[in-house]
């Protein structure tokens, strides 16, 4: 099965905001609210920032804020800091066999 | 709160079989939810490998389902990987997390061991 479909990279200045996007199919993304984005600094874990596509965990910021419509999940950054910078992963839940997929991530970079 | 740490050899030759164990401290493995393994190979994404419920209940990647054996042991509170017929495509990663009941979430997330696959 193909992951999900991230842009490679994104990029903003301190203060901004931007909107990274996920694209998937109605069997995954479209089908089910079941989107999750996990950030990943470089040479550490990753971390829960968003579930249920739009619910944010205790202790993540405001800042950080899901959508979706349609086949397409996006995560959006407002206010952007430094200690953004990371990479940053879709995942969604999936019909059949496949169960779980996960894009192929984005750097972003502030 | 919960804390997950992967341990395993960190090589493995290969056509031979990849083993890890993920030991939870914080909460029991049998308190509802998923419990489960993600790699990631050296400046690649994500790919899931499987989860497990404590009750045995399993869900498999199917692309890994014929080489893969996701197991928990209740009374030691920590639950295995294991991988079989591994090939240099395996080194990676490998995380151990805690999910939702319907997949939907991966939390927390292991430090995660680096498994080279190399004769």
């Amino acid at each position: 099965q193909s992951a999900l479909t991230q842009p490679a990279s994104v990029s903003g200045s301190p203060g901004q905001s931007i909107t990274i996007s996920c694209t998937g199919t109605s069997s995954d993304i479209g089908g089910y609210n079941y989107v999750s984005w996990y950030q990943q600094h470089s040479g550490k874990a990753p971390k829960l920032m968003i579930y249920d596509v739009t619910k944010r965990p205790s202790g993540v910021s405001n800042r950080f804020s899901g959508s979706k419509s349609g086949n397409t999940a996006s995560l959006t950054i407002s206010g952007l800091q430094a200690e953004d910078e990371a990479d940053y992963f879709c995942c969604s839940y999936a019909d059949g066999t496949t169960h779980v997929m996960f894009g192929g991530g984005t750097k972003l970079t502030v | 709160q919960v804390q997950l740490q992967e341990s395993g050899p960190g090589r493995v030759k290969p056509s031979e079989t990849l083993s890890l164990i993920c030991t939870a401290s914080g909460d029991s493995i049998t308190n509802g939810h998923y419990w489960g393994w993600i790699r990631q190979p050296p400046g690649k994404g994500l790919e899931w490998i499987g989860s497990i419920f404590h009750t045995g209940s399993v869900y498999y990647n199917a692309s890994l389902k014929s080489r893969v054996t996701i197991s928990v042991d209740t009374s030691k509170n920590h639950f295995s990987l294991r991988l079989t017929s591994v090939t240099a495509a395996d080194t990676a990663v490998y995380y151990c997390v805690r999910g939702g009941n319907y997949l939907n979430w991966f939390d927390p997330w292991g430090q995660g061991t680096l498994v080279t696959i190399s004769s």
